[in-house]
């Protein structure tokens, strides 16, 4: 079945850098869009990112761009976000999931348990 | 910025339904998907294109979208139900959307 895992959350100063990853298994990982979502600590989903499933198609919300990239490797079934200039209120879980697209919609149907991210000094 | 409203808090007795709703403008020409997340866990799929249900989730949640509102519906609900729900939409302006939120709460 659809299993995703993600990995590189922790402690990280003001200003600071962190790479999180994502892996993949139990389908066809090149055939899908996936997604970087985040929760704050006692607050709702917020939408970060997304990768086509060629990885030539990227888009960022507004409040994270130029501080986020997004980046898969298909042959390693693994999907990476790449977070600069982070802030306290960047203090979050972070989650990725699969993305089912369609003509009209994106959803997102299978989400890892996330691993969360703190942001202080 | 697209925004999604929801109530913050329904309150339901067991074998009760419950309705959750998300007020958007014009949410009614736009598909709507909808996640439960209990306490602890990540989100979970339970209506996806308004009112098609993955596999796995039960007959008593169903969706609908009209107007300025949609409408996600837990029939005859369970303790095993008490959760948030999101709903989502894509806009062509904000991309990616998530409601604000509601907690159910099984009384």
């Amino acid at each position: 079945q659809v299993h995703l895992v993600e990995s590189g959350g922790g402690l990280v100063n003001p200003g600071g850098s962190l790479r999180l990853s994502c892996a993949a298994s139990g389908f066809t990982f090149s055939d899908y869009y996936m997604t970087w979502i985040r929760q704050a600590p006692g607050k709702g989903l917020e939408w970060l990112s997304y990768i086509s499933n060629s990885g030539r198609i990227i888009s960022y919300a507004d409040s994270v761009k130029g501080r986020l990239t997004v980046s898969r490797d298909n042959a390693k079934k693994s999907l990476h976000l790449q977070m600069y200039s982070l802030r306290a209120d960047d203090t979050a879980v972070y989650y990725c999931a699969r993305v089912e697209s369609g003509s009209s919609s994106y959803y997102f149907d299978h989400w890892g348990q996330g691993t969360l991210v703190s942001v202080s000094s | 910025s697209y925004v999604l409203t929801q109530p913050p808090s329904v309150s339901v007795a067991p074998g009760e339904t419950a309705r959750i709703t998300c007020g958007g403008d014009n949410i009614g020409s736009s598909t709507v998907h909808w996640y439960q997340q209990k306490p602890g866990q990540a989100p979970v799929l339970v209506i996806y294109y308004d009112s098609d249900r993955p596999s796995g989730i039960p007959d008593r949640f169903s969706g609908s979208n009209s107007g300025n509102t949609a409408t996600l519906t837990i029939s005859g609900v369970e303790a095993g139900d008490e959760a948030d729900y999101y709903c989502q939409v894509w806009d062509s302006s904000s991309d990616q959307v998530f409601g604000t939120g509601t907690k159910v709460t099984v009384l």
